[in-house]
């Protein structure tokens, strides 16, 4: 059974620092594309990152709204996806969801994780 | 960017009802256009990918079509636990977009 499991989440100053961490099971970590997804409260789903399998160098993809603060990495030795977030601002605040893509770069989030909850707030 | 436009935003509808959800992408995405419901509280759920294709687990009576860049979700015969709020994605391109969301009430 694929599982996805956040930690991390919680409240943080403007301009602050926060690492989110998504344990996963279930499945072979190395072979599949991994995204971050967040909810702000009462809002949509925003795309925020994604790292691609071992096989395409790990390579990473940002929305505009995090790029140069945010860093997306994995351990797949761990089993463990990351999300660094630096300089965060009040719009930051969301539910931040890991999210597995399937095997094709192409393909939709299949598995989800339960969420993590970050606020930025003085 | 993909801008996906969702409509309607919300609608009421009872327990037996035939329901249509559409997404409009701002240029071709070819069939790399998911759907995920959402219930309060909870992580959304994969329904449909690659516009038509049923993921495993999810009931016959969800359905997607695609028509040029217009993709429709169709609940055939509304259920008490579809009450939720339904998404569409594009994951053609990054920067993956969603649309704004479906909330489908009891009417």
């Amino acid at each position: 059974e694929v599982q996805l499991v956040e930690s991390g989440g919680g409240l943080v100053q403007p301009g602050g620092s926060l690492r989110l961490s998504c344990a996963a099971s279930g499945f072979t970590f190395s072979n599949y594309a991994m995204s971050w997804v967040r909810q702000a409260p009462g809002k949509g789903l925003e795309w925020v990152s994604t790292i691609s399998n071992s096989d395409t160098g790990g390579n990473t993809y940002y929305a505009d709204s995090v790029k140069g603060r945010f860093t997306v990495s994995r351990d797949n030795s761990k089993n463990t996806l990351y999300l660094q977030m630096y300089s965060l601002r009040a719009e930051d605040t969301a539910v931040y969801y890991c999210a597995k893509r399937g095997y094709n770069w192409n393909d939709a989030f299949d598995y989800w994780g339960q969420g993590a909850l970050v606020t930025v707030s003085p | 960017d993909i801008q996906m436009t969702q409509s309607p935003s919300s609608l009421s509808a009872s327990v037996g009802d035939r329901v249509t959800i559409t997404c409009r992408a701002s240029q071709s995405i070819s069939n790399y256009l998911n759907w995920y419901q959402q219930k309060p509280g909870k992580a959304p759920k994969l329904l449909i990918y690659a516009a038509s294709s049923l993921q495993s687990g999810v009931p016959s009576r969800f359905r997607g079509s695609r028509s040029g860049t217009d993709f429709t979700l169709t609940i055939s015969s509304l259920q008490p636990e579809d009450f939720a709020t339904y998404y569409c994605q594009q994951s053609y391109d990054t920067p993956l977009t969603f649309g704004g969301g479906t909330k489908v009430e009891i009417k």
